[in-house]
């Protein structure tokens, strides 16, 4: 059974900080894994895509990597604001077009 | 382009009745998925369909039941409602393959 992990489970920055938020997995058998934040009370934003045959992608000040076989992921936020602060979720998806989900890093960028 | 819409925003329901939350996905979109999201056990896959048909279930009990239409709309079912059951409900749509999942914004379910 695919168990992700993300740590920390909570992170507090002054603005202009650059940060690196974790995510680990159990089950390297992925087909793609995927960043997303989530404001309070609100659906998910989708933030990266990285398919299982790519090592990293960008958007802005985001980058996120992948080592399958290592079972890691890494999403750095370069240059944060308090305009990011909310919870940062890692999801993988393995067989099944499901998504299993870690428990999420809730960022707070202070101005 | 118009994302994934998720009808009610919020709902509130007495114990043992039912409900009926909607999703529609975006244009194009084949795969519609459903997830159950609780303070204390985060994000849960309820199932997944795909031109119709469910393809993959997750592991909740048979209260909890969806379908597809033709039109790939997809609608979930929670009967006999318990208080356990209050939760956000998402729906997210895929085209299938390596294209990532887009999620709606949520149905908040509250159960009393």
């Amino acid at each position: 059974k695919q168990e992700v992990t993300q740590i920390p489970a909570a992170l507090s920055v002054p603005e202009g900080e650059n940060l690196v938020l974790n995510c680990s997995f159990t089950d390297s058998a992925i087909y793609n894994l995927q960043w997303f934040r989530q404001d309070p009370g609100k659906g998910l934003t989708s933030l990266l895509l990285i398919q299982s045959s790519q090592r990293e992608q960008t958007s802005g000040r985001l980058n996120a990597s992948l080592d399958k076989s290592s079972g890691r992921s890494t999403l750095y936020i370069a240059a944060s604001q308090p305009g990011d602060s909310a919870t940062y979720l890692c999801a993988v998806e393995t067989s099944g077009s499901r998504l299993t989900f870690g428990e999420g890093t809730q960022l707070t960028v202070n101005p | 382009k118009a994302g994934v819409t998720q009808t009610p925003r919020y709902l509130i329901k007495t114990r043992g009745q039912q409900v009926t939350l909607s999703c529609s996905p975006i244009s194009g979109h084949r795969s519609v998925s459903w997830y159950q999201q609780t303070p204390g056990q985060g994000l849960q896959f309820l199932f997944e369909y795909f031109s119709e048909t469910q393809r993959n279930k997750g592991n909740f009990p048979g209260r909890f039941s969806g379908r597809q239409f033709s039109n790939s709309r997809s609608e979930m079912n929670v009967s006999t409602l318990e208080l356990g059951d209050s939760a956000l409900y998402l729906c997210a749509s895929s085209l299938d393959g390596d294209y990532g999942y887009t999620f709606g914004s949520g149905t908040r379910l509250t159960v009393v």
